[in-house]
């Protein structure tokens, strides 16, 4: 299985909710990603978890906060977003750091 | 960080064709990587290079680690309608946390 799940596939928020993103491998990877990606451009890095732990966290927005429950699970939780946050969410694993695998991402709207 | 310079941004080429394009960067990488992407799709990762002057073939697809460590290629040959997409290359180093960085993206057209 070499699969990276995320949920839901797309998302339509209003400013004022609250929503999470959820991601799941079964790779048995140590590190998971969240990346930001906006349209025609490359992915940005936005946080990094490690063995569990919060290991970079890229100047995001308080607004965006991640979780990572345990080793094969990482949540987004969102709040109080902007319409400029609309963008493909990516979750992405890895073992060694050298080869991300990523899911097929969540495109998230604002309004 | 360090930037990723990645060539050429758009092509537009008949099937049958062969393709390069490329990446560098003004730092050294321990790690390249290619990836396609399909529209509202995540990243697929294509070659993963490790060594300086490293070739690899993946299909109708070979990528080179430069020498110097600061460039990469990525060629494909005679394309395919489904080649279709955007090629990203991403490096990572040591000396940034092994951070994965990507180039801006090829965007590829292939017309039948």
């Amino acid at each position: 299985d070499t699969e990276v799940t995320q949920t839901p596939k797309h998302l339509v928020m209003g400013m004022t909710n609250k929503k999470s993103l959820k991601c799941e491998q079964h790779m048995g990877h140590r590190a998971m990603y969240w990346y930001k990606q906006k349209a025609k451009k490359p992915p940005e890095l936005m946080f990094v978890y490690s063995y569990e732990k919060l290991s970079i966290n890229e100047s995001v927005p308080s607004r965006f906060s991640p979780e990572c429950p345990n080793s094969s699970l990482l949540n987004l939780h969102l709040h109080a977003l902007q319409p400029e946050d609309s963008a493909l969410y990516l979750c992405a694993s890895s073992q060694d750091s050298e080869k991300l695998f990523f899911g097929s991402g969540t495109q998230l709207s604002v309004l | 960080g360090q930037q990723l310079n990645q060539s050429p941004q758009s092509m537009f080429i008949q099937e049958g064709e062969d393709v390069s394009m490329n990446c560098t960067s003004s730092s050294i990488f321990n790690t390249w990587l290619w990836y396609k992407q399909d529209p509202g799709e995540g990243p697929v990762l294509l070659i993963a290079l490790y060594k300086a002057g490293e070739l690899t073939s993946n299909g109708r697809l070979t990528a080179q680690f430069g020498i110097t460590r600061k460039d990469s290629f990525l060629n494909i040959s005679a394309s395919i309608p489904s080649d279709v997409g955007i090629y990203f290359c991403a490096g990572s180093a040591w000396y940034n946390n092994n951070d994965m960085r990507f180039g801006a993206g090829t965007r590829l057209t292939v017309k039948p």
